[in-house]
């Protein structure tokens, strides 16, 4: 299979940072996405890794270890706006479909 | 900026009723994608096109079929809906395979 693992849940305090872990299979990996996707709403593009290492995007950075199977979303400096649903994506040589974690549902408190 | 439309927000219809949802892209993507989302399920993939009249079953095709006659536009067909296909539905597009996802604001179907 290619089973893409991330919390379920996670909760955080406004101001602070939060990272969310992903974890899949690396056979025939070829690319890792992650989107937001707040309640009710259609999952957005968030950002892109095919090689190892940090991309940094504003408040948000994304990690990826092809070896480890591992990535991991960085928000900083968190903001009420950013409690949503952050959604793991791989995608697959095999197939060429994007497969989907089950997404973390982040809160963010005051 | 990518725009896909999803014919309907809402939709409630009746066990064993015939439903059609549309997707239409406007950027000229080659690939297009029909999803569902359900709580504790995340998103599964029902079936995907490449290019016009071709289609490829995702990981959850049964009960479904699809069409793509136009370049923009694919539609997901429920030949007899039943209650377990009450679902979000996601329609996303891609220029090119492997690349980002474009998504439709997606269309909750209730099926009574």
């Amino acid at each position: 299979g290619q089973n893409i693992d991330q919390p379920t849940e996670m909760t955080a305090t406004e101001g602070a940072i939060v990272q969310i872990n992903c974890t899949y299979q690396t056979s025939g990996f070829n690319g890792l996405f992650w989107y937001q996707q707040h309640a009710g709403e259609a999952p957005t593009f968030l950002s892109y890794n095919v090689l190892d290492g940090l991309e940094e995007k504003g408040r948000f950075s994304s990690f990826l270890s092809r070896s480890k199977g591992y990535s991991y979303l960085l928000l900083k400096e968190l903001q009420m706006k950013d409690s949503a649903s952050y959604l793991c994506a791989v995608f697959y040589n095999q197939g060429g479909k994007l497969i989907f974690g089950q997404g973390t549902e982040l809160s963010v408190k005051p | 900026d990518v725009k896909v439309t999803q014919s309907s927000r809402y939709l409630v219809k009746r066990t064993g009723e015939k439903v059609f949802l549309e997707c239409v892209q406007d950027m000229d993507h080659e690939n297009m994608f029909w999803y569902r989302q359900d709580p504790g399920l995340g998103l599964r993939l029902i079936y995907f096109s490449y290019d016009v009249k071709m289609k490829e079953k995702g990981d959850i095709p049964e009960g479904y079929s699809v069409s793509r006659e136009k370049k923009e536009r694919f539609s997901l067909i429920l030949e007899s809906a039943s209650t377990n296909q009450t679902s979000m539905y996601l329609c996303a597009s891609t220029e090119g395979r492997g690349e980002t996802q474009y998504f439709g604001p997606g269309t909750r179907l209730l099926v009574l």
